[in-house]
């Protein structure tokens, strides 16, 4: 089972809004409404910021929202704020029932 | 708040097991999966396994015949045991809260191999 495949980077200036990609197959984001974004920090452990798709834990700012269509998952921060410079991970069910990520995206605020 | 602490050697021989043990403070392990997963430095994120409260467990695949987790709810652990391993091994190791998406985490140990 591959990685989800996700940019190496993406970038934007505060205030705008960014959205990242998570493609995978038709054996695991297309398939299940089980994927997850993850924000990490440089040094840090890394922070739930979506489940199930498109849901929020508490605490997690709407400024942060999840969509998927067909074998592609989205993340997507609009009002970019420096503090949202990190990297992001998503994450999916698959068929063979184990968990796969995506390659990583390093988000760059400029 | 729920709280996650991993514990164990930094370093580990090649060929020999690494275990490392999560301490859960703040809540009950009670109706929860947790979760073992793994950063190689400078590399993204891979998902280890999972065990239920009750005992029931599910690995990666690419790990299943190295891969053991155990969890002891009187002491509000549960540990993870990795075979044979090789330099490949070396990483920052997380435990966390959750089978699919994991809600809270511990702030990760670093454990390399070499001899």
């Amino acid at each position: 089972q591959s990685a989800l495949t996700q940019p190496a980077s993406v970038s934007g200036s505060p205030g705008q809004s960014i959205t990242i990609s998570c493609t995978g197959t038709s054996n695991d984001v297309g398939a299940y409404n089980y994927v997850s974004w993850y924000q990490q920090h440089p040094g840090k452990a890394p922070k739930l910021m979506i489940y199930d798709v498109s849901n929020r834990p508490s605490g997690v700012s709407n400024r942060f929202s999840g969509s998927k269509s067909g074998n592609t998952a989205s993340l997507t921060i609009s009002g970019l704020q420096a503090e949202d410079e990190a990297d992001y991970y998503c994450n999916s069910y698959t068929s063979t029932n184990w968990y796969v990520f995506g390659t990583g995206t390093k988000v760059t605020v400029l | 708040q729920v709280q996650l602490q991993e514990s164990g050697p930094g370093l580990v021989k090649p060929s020999e097991t690494l275990s490392l043990t999560c301490t859960v403070s703040g809540g009950s392990m009670s109706s929860y999966y947790w979760s073992w997963l793994r950063q190689a430095p400078g590399k993204g994120l891979e998902w280890i396994g999972y065990i239920y409260y009750s005992g029931s467990t599910n690995y990666n695949p690419s790990l299943n015949s190295r891969v053991t987790i155990s969890v002891d709810t009187s002491r509000n652990q549960f540990s993870l045991k990795l075979s044979s391993v090789t330099a490949a091994d070396t990483a920052v190791y997380y435990c966390a809260r959750g089978g699919g998406w994991y809600s809270h985490w511990g702030q990760g140990t670093l454990v390399t191999v070499s001899s």
